[in-house]
């Protein structure tokens, strides 16, 4: 079983619709979560961060489920330029080796016109 | 100039030739990675460091090795290359500091081809 597992898509959604994606993560002692965003050929970059209590970034909204190991991202009001993959994150840190950062392997996103 | 800064950006060489891919960043992070994307696949971990005398195995190492030259500095090499070797790699820098809400910060890969 992958650590991180997400619906690879493509999800080939219009613009304007509301998306949701959902990630989940298999260690319970993961301590930090994120959402990144991937362009074809580009490098990921960190769309945001996931917080416990749930977080919005504009159109953007985050969820954490931590009993059942669990994170969804929303995007509201979707742009054509919102196309790309999006990768969910996950990491346990501290100062031991065990320590690491697990990429989920993407859902890609389409948005048509 | 990029944080995290991979050279070179594009290569092809062939079969069986020993090639290094250099990392570089100016974060002060202590932890670097290595990372190989593959359509599909995602992205998958090759080789992770929290310090300049802490090297650790990902999950497909077999056919890699890399060196941390300095804090700033990783690199990566295939000893002797084979074509499944193809594909984007890319390295990562994160925090150290336990607890903290860290983010990891990409250069902005290495296409590699290998005929």
């Amino acid at each position: 079983r992958k650590e991180v597992e997400q619906d690879p898509g493509p999800f080939n959604v219009p613009e304007g619709a509301t998306v949701a994606f959902n990630c989940t993560y298999s260690n319970s002692a993961s301590q930090s979560f994120f959402w990144y965003r991937q362009d074809c050929r580009k490098e990921p970059k960190l769309l945001m961060s996931v917080y416990s209590s749930g977080n919005e970034d504009g159109r953007f909204t985050a969820q954490l489920n931590r009993a059942s190991q669990y994170i969804s991202l929303l995007i509201r009001d979707s742009k054509l330029s919102d196309s790309a993959t999006y990768l969910c994150v996950v990491t346990l840190t501290g100062y031991s080796s065990a320590s690491k950062i697990i990429f989920g392997s993407g859902t890609r996103l389409s948005i048509r016109p | 100039d990029a944080d995290v800064t991979q050279t070179p950006r594009n290569r092809i060489t062939k079969t069986g030739k020993r090639i290094m891919l250099e990392c570089s960043q100016t974060k002060g992070h202590d932890r670097m990675y290595w990372y190989r994307q593959d359509p599909g696949l995602g992205l998958r971990l090759i080789y992770y460091s929290f310090d300049v005398k802490d090297i650790n195995k990902g999950e497909i190492s077999d056919g890699y090795s890399v060196s941390r030259q300095a804090q700033a500095k990783f690199s990566l090499s295939l000893e002797s290359a084979i074509p499944n070797q193809t594909a984007l790699y890319f390295c990562a820098t994160s925090s150290n500091r336990p607890g903290a809400h860290t983010e990891a910060f990409f250069g902005q890969g290495t296409r590699l081809t290998v005929v």
